[in-house]
């Protein structure tokens, strides 16, 4: 069964501040990754999506990479604002279904 | 419609009463997922639609569970006899097709509270 597992589960950092959010998955048979932004009482934002055969994709000041064979991801955000406060989420794709991780909650203060 | 979108955004219901969720996928789009996000936890994965396949129901925590589709529209998640623990946020996600790479577009999600 597949477990997703991101680190840290909570950050806060300075406005300005490069950040790394982490995320670990248990088996590397998956499809792809997805990096999604959940705002508080909102739905999901997808962010990156890095299919199983790349390594890294980016957004503007977002950048996303994924080690299949180790199970990890890192979501990288340079120059952080506060309005990129939310809780950010990694998901994996297996088959039909996306299993999520529980999500890194990002604070940026002004 | 331009995305995904739910109805009702919010539901509080009693005890015992049931409830029905909607959601409206991406015109185009078909493939239909539905999952639950308690307070606090990440997303659980609850049933998927690809076009009129059988459904992949793995996901239901129980038989007071059920969803429905109608070919590549609009589909409805049914709870009966909700119970506390029932209390989430319910999430409708949309895609091209199951087998391919796509990505997935969520809805807004309506929040259930079972009192």
């Amino acid at each position: 069964k597949q477990e997703v597992t991101q680190i840290p589960a909570a950050l806060s950092v300075p406005e300005g501040e490069n950040l790394v959010l982490n995320c670990s998955f248990t088996d590397s048979a998956i499809y792809n990754l997805q990096w999604f932004r959940q705002d508080p009482g909102k739905g999901l934002t997808s962010l990156l999506l890095i299919q199983s055969s790349q390594r890294e994709q980016t957004s503007g000041r977002l950048n996303a990479s994924l080690d299949k064979s180790s199970g990890r991801s890192t979501l990288y955000i340079a120059a952080s604002q506060p309005g990129d406060s939310a809780t950010y989420l990694c998901a994996v794709k297996g088959g039909s279904r996306l299993t999520f991780g529980e999500g890194t909650q990002l604070t940026v203060n002004p | 419609g331009a995305g995904v979108s739910q109805s009702p955004s919010n539901k509080v219901t009693e005890k015992g009463k049931d409830v029905e969720l909607r959601c409206d996928p991406i015109s185009g789009h078909t493939a239909l997922y539905w999952y639950r996000q308690r307070l606090g936890q990440g997303l659980e994965f609850l049933i998927y639609f690809q076009g009129n396949s059988a459904p992949d129901k793995s996901g239901l925590p129980s038989d007071r569970f059920s969803a429905e589709r109608t070919g590549e529209s609009v589909s409805t998640l049914t709870i009966q006899r909700t119970q506390q623990e029932d209390s989430a946020v319910y999430l409708c996600a949309s895609s091209l097709a199951v087998q391919i790479n796509n990505e997935q577009f969520f809805g807004p999600g309506t929040r259930l509270t079972v009192l």
